[in-house]
């Protein structure tokens, strides 16, 4: 059974750090991974998709990678700003299967 | 612009009614999901429909039902046998040619 973890659960930088936020899974037999961006009481906006024969993906500040041997995934943000915070999650699909199991989050705060 | 889009953004159920929820999408994906949100909790699979007039349960789908009868649209009905309706839910479709997920803005459900 896949599972999705993320750590840490809460994380409060000040502004202009470069951070990481970390994914693990259980099960590397993957289709893809996504993550996505949570504002408070909205729903989730795809920030980068990964397909399982990528190792990484970029897209302005941010850029995804992806180890499948070790059930890993990275997203890393560079100079990072007040409007950066959200809660962060990344979601795994199986591979040939049409679900996608949801890591709990990553709570981001940055400090002006 | 295309997008999916839910309504309504909050709902007020009394305890013993039936709701619906409802999810659209002009995105022209096949593919559309019910999740739901709890504090603190990843997102949970209810339904799945992967074409028109065919669904299938998720982990959580007691006390749910769906239908499928355009592509165009997936709503969801909390029954009064969900002894806890009270969260947020998202719906999301999938599109065919790069598996992303897209979600909607979510509505938020409170039991009374």
């Amino acid at each position: 059974k896949q599972e999705v973890t993320q750590i840490p659960a809460a994380l409060s930088v000040p502004e202009g750090e470069n951070l990481v936020l970390n994914c693990s899974f259980t099960d590397s037999a993957i289709y893809n991974l996504q993550w996505f961006r949570q504002d408070p009481g909205k729903g989730l906006t795809s920030l980068l998709l990964i397909q399982s024969s990528q190792r990484e993906q970029t897209s302005g500040r941010l850029n995804a990678s992806l180890d499948k041997s070790s059930g890993r995934s990275t997203l890393y943000i560079a100079a990072s700003q007040p409007g950066d915070s959200a809660t962060y999650l990344c979601a795994v699909r199986r591979a040939g299967g049409f679900k996608t199991i949801f890591g709990a989050g990553t709570r981001l705060f940055v400090k002006a | 612009d295309g997008g999916i889009t839910q309504s309504p953004k909050y709902l007020f159920r009394k305890e013993g009614q039936n709701v619906t929820l409802s999810c659209e999408q002009n995105l022209n994906h096949d593919a559309m999901y019910w999740y739901r949100q709890d504090p603190g909790q990843g997102l949970r699979l209810i339904y799945y429909s992967q074409i028109v007039n065919d669904f299938q349960k998720g982990d959580i789908a007691e006390g749910y039902s769906v239908s499928r009868e355009k592509k165009e649209s997936f709503p969801l009905t909390v029954t009064s046998a969900q002894k806890n309706p009270t969260a947020f839910y998202l719906c999301a479709s999938r599109d065919g040619s790069y598996n992303e997920q897209f979600f909607g803005p979510g509505t938020r459900l409170t039991v009374l």
